[in-house]
């Protein structure tokens, strides 16, 4: 079955710990985005990558880092800068740039804080 | 910042009843305007999504209505189901970008 597989379901950080959430999609597609869910917010962009080894900022991006080395995996390492890490991270892929394509979700992680 | 501003925050249903889900959004360069479902625990699936030059699409008991000049779009669930209880995101595209904004959701809840 064609998907998108984000692991792991949970995560918790200690204080001034990166931690990375893995991404990874068999949909062979080609862009790749990153949300956080809080709960009233709605989902928030924090960054988008439309090629490998090319990605843009979202909205949020202050105290996360991406890379796309890959077309399948897209990984976000929440780094100790971001002070407010406690949410519901999605990852999301679609088809094509520029075309309307529908956005496909994973399951998400929820991260805590120890 | 463009936003899009999706009401009610909550909604209770009885079965069989019609659930009514509003956006409205202030940029005129959206062109592309999905929405999505989401139950505890899962990702938002894609449900039904519209274009701006329609001003209705129907898919099963799912419909959206757009309204272009009042810049607004609303889903109607029709015979809604226990089932359908979820959180409901309404979303909006820029013109020539694959990013989406999305509304804050409505939690709906159908109850027997």
């Amino acid at each position: 079955d064609g998907g998108i597989t984000q692991s792991p379901k949970y995560l918790f950080r200690k204080e001034g710990q990166n931690v990375t959430l893995s991404c990874e999609q068999n949909l062979n597609h080609d862009a790749m985005y990153w949300y956080r869910q809080d709960p009233g917010q709605g989902l928030r962009l924090i960054y988008y990558s439309q090629i490998v080894n090319d990605f843009q900022k979202g909205d949020i991006a202050e105290g996360y880092s991406v890379s796309r080395e890959k077309k399948e995996s897209f990984p976000l390492t929440v780094t100790s800068a971001q002070k407010n890490p406690t949410a519901f991270y999605l990852c999301a892929s679609s088809i094509v740039r520029y075309s309307n394509q529908p956005q496909h979700f994973g399951d998400g992680t929820r991260l805590s804080i120890l | 910042q463009q936003q899009v501003k999706q009401s009610p925050q909550s909604l209770i249903v009885q079965k069989g009843g019609i659930s009514i889900i509003n956006c409205a959004y202030e940029n005129t360069a959206f062109d592309y305007f999905p929405w999505y479902q989401q139950f505890p625990g899962k990702g938002p699936a894609l449900l039904i999504a519209i274009r701006p030059d329609v001003s209705e699409k129907k898919e099963g008991r799912f419909t959206i209505s757009f309204n272009k000049s009042a810049k607004q779009f609303s889903l109607h669930i029709m015979d809604s189901q226990p089932g359908d209880s979820a959180t409901y995101f309404c979303a909006a595209s820029p013109e020539n970008t694959d990013k989406l904004i999305f509304g804050t959701g409505t939690r709906l809840q159908v109850f027997p």
